[in-house]
């Protein structure tokens, strides 16, 4: 299957300080990434869609000045946790469609990465 | 509104017990539903993605089953390590960049 790495998979910070988190597609490229949130026993709440080489198209009731993301390559999509607060600690999860014709994944399947355990002090 | 609802929302089975999760979707259009399983602390794993009405895939233990209006995930003689949380997202003809809509889960338990 399909490969997405996340890092880092665990980050702990003060509040007020800006955090960044990378997700990667190691063997395929995604022109998008989609990034969630998941809290306890919940299941997964979109964020936003990363496309590479454009703006990010926010969901509803998600701030895109406290959530950047950025989708640099093909390969590479960001999300900048700023000015960081308790409320916002959480698992944070991404997520790649591989793009179609590749050779190793499902065509329109979402391939999820590990996972980042935020903790806001 | 389109709407994804998994049952039962917890499930306790015996090691060998057999049992269905079922997963009833209502959207404009289906173009594919897709069963994850997710374990504590970690992203979703992809395990099955169903096209059409009368479609089924088989992986180990695990067959699911699709109709127009619901899916089923069997699990066949379970075992402890089958104990996860079992995730069903429907993608939409009219949804943009490959959206899914998920359901809240299916917490799975297996003891031997």
């Amino acid at each position: 299957g399909a490969v997405v790495s996340q890092h880092p998979s665990r980050v702990i910070c003060k509040s007020g300080t800006s955090v960044k988190i990378e997700c990667r597609s190691l063997d395929f490229q995604a022109t998008t990434m989609f990034w969630y949130r998941q809290f306890p026993k919940q299941s997964l709440m979109l964020m936003a869609t990363s496309n590479e080489g454009s703006k990010a198209t926010y969901e509803q009731g998600v701030e895109k000045d406290k959530f950047l993301i950025n989708h640099a390559s093909l390969t590479l999509s960001t999300l900048t946790v700023t000015s960081a607060h308790p409320e916002d600690s959480s698992f944070y999860i991404c997520s790649a469609v591989r793009l179609a014709g590749g050779p190793n994944a499902a065509a329109d399947t979402q391939y999820f990465g590990p996972g980042t355990r935020l903790t806001v002090l | 509104e389109d709407q994804v609802t998994q049952s039962p929302e917890a499930l306790r089975l015996q090691e060998g017990e057999s049992s269905s999760l079922n997963c009833s979707y209502t959207v404009s259009g289906l173009r594919g539903l897709f069963w994850y399983r997710q374990d504590p602390g970690k992203g979703p794993e992809f395990l099955f993605t169903l096209y059409s009405a009368g479609e089924e895939k088989e992986k180990e233990r695990l067959k699911a089953t699709l109709t127009k209006k619901e899916s089923f995930l069997h699990i066949t003689a379970p075992k402890p390590e089958d104990s996860a949380t079992y995730l069903c997202a429907v993608q939409e003809v009219s949804g943009g960049y490959n959206k899914l809509i998920f359901g809240a889960g299916t917490r799975l338990a297996v003891h031997p």
